[in-house]
């Protein structure tokens, strides 16, 4: 069985700060990794993935995240947070094998203030 | 490639009724899947399809649900006698499924039960 753990269902940073959102799962194989983004009453964009290889993957909107094995973590950062950005995120895990079905976590609301 | 598409994008209507939504994946994806998103949460699984076939169901899935892919292309998902906690986002979502099977997400059909 898979899990998600999103820490913090809302986050708040400013204008031009960094941007950590946190994201654990569990799993019981190596599994692939998402983080998407969804804007008010709009479906989800993917933002990145991890499937195997470079832990560290870059997405859209020069947002990036970390797979680290030993932690079990895969943390969503971007350096400087722009108005836009405002949104909720979700991470998500999916197991290779099978449909590869996706399991999401509750999600973290961004909110940036100017 | 325009994307997925539900419609309709709104549905109100009263307990006890029946509803139908509409999923057009994109052309060349042959794997669908529906979610249901509640206020603060993730979106959480509720059938798949590989081509027509139907090969999973959550237990989510209730004998007032149903879903169908005729000749494999777009999708419909029907509530019989709808109850208030069917109130919710439907979100549908297609693949390729090949590679990592990355899901592109439509922007959601929310209804409303009065």
């Amino acid at each position: 069985a898979q899990s998600v753990t999103q820490l913090g269902s809302h986050v708040s940073v400013s204008e031009g700060a960094l941007v950590l959102l946190r994201c654990n799962y569990s799993s019981s194989v190596p599994p692939y990794l998402f983080w998407y983004v969804q804007y008010p009453n709009q479906g989800l964009q993917l933002l990145l993935k991890y499937t195997t290889g470079a832990t560290l993957v870059k997405g859209i909107n020069g947002f990036e995240a970390e797979f680290k094995k030993s932690e079990t973590s895969f943390h969503l950062t971007k350096p400087s947070a722009h108005m836009s950005d405002a949104a909720e995120y979700f991470c998500a895990v999916s197991d290779p094998g099978g449909y590869q079905k996706v399991t999401f976590g509750t999600g973290t609301k961004l909110q940036v203030i100017p | 490639d325009t994307g997925v598409s539900q419609d309709p994008r709104h549905k109100i209507t009263k307990r006890g009724q029946n509803v139908t939504f509409r999923c057009d994946p994109i052309s060349e994806h042959n794997r669908l899947y529906w979610y249901r998103q509640t206020l603060g949460q993730g979106p959480e699984f509720l059938t798949y399809f590989q081509n027509e076939a139907q090969l999973e169901k959550s237990r989510l899935l209730s004998d007032r649900f149903s879903a169908e892919r005729p000749k494999g292309s777009f999708s419909t998902l029907e509530i019989q006698r709808t109850e208030q906690g069917d109130s919710a986002m439907y979100l549908c979502a297609s693949s390729t499924g090949t590679g990592v099977w990355e899901q592109y997400f439509g922007p959601g059909t929310r209804l409303t039960v009065t």
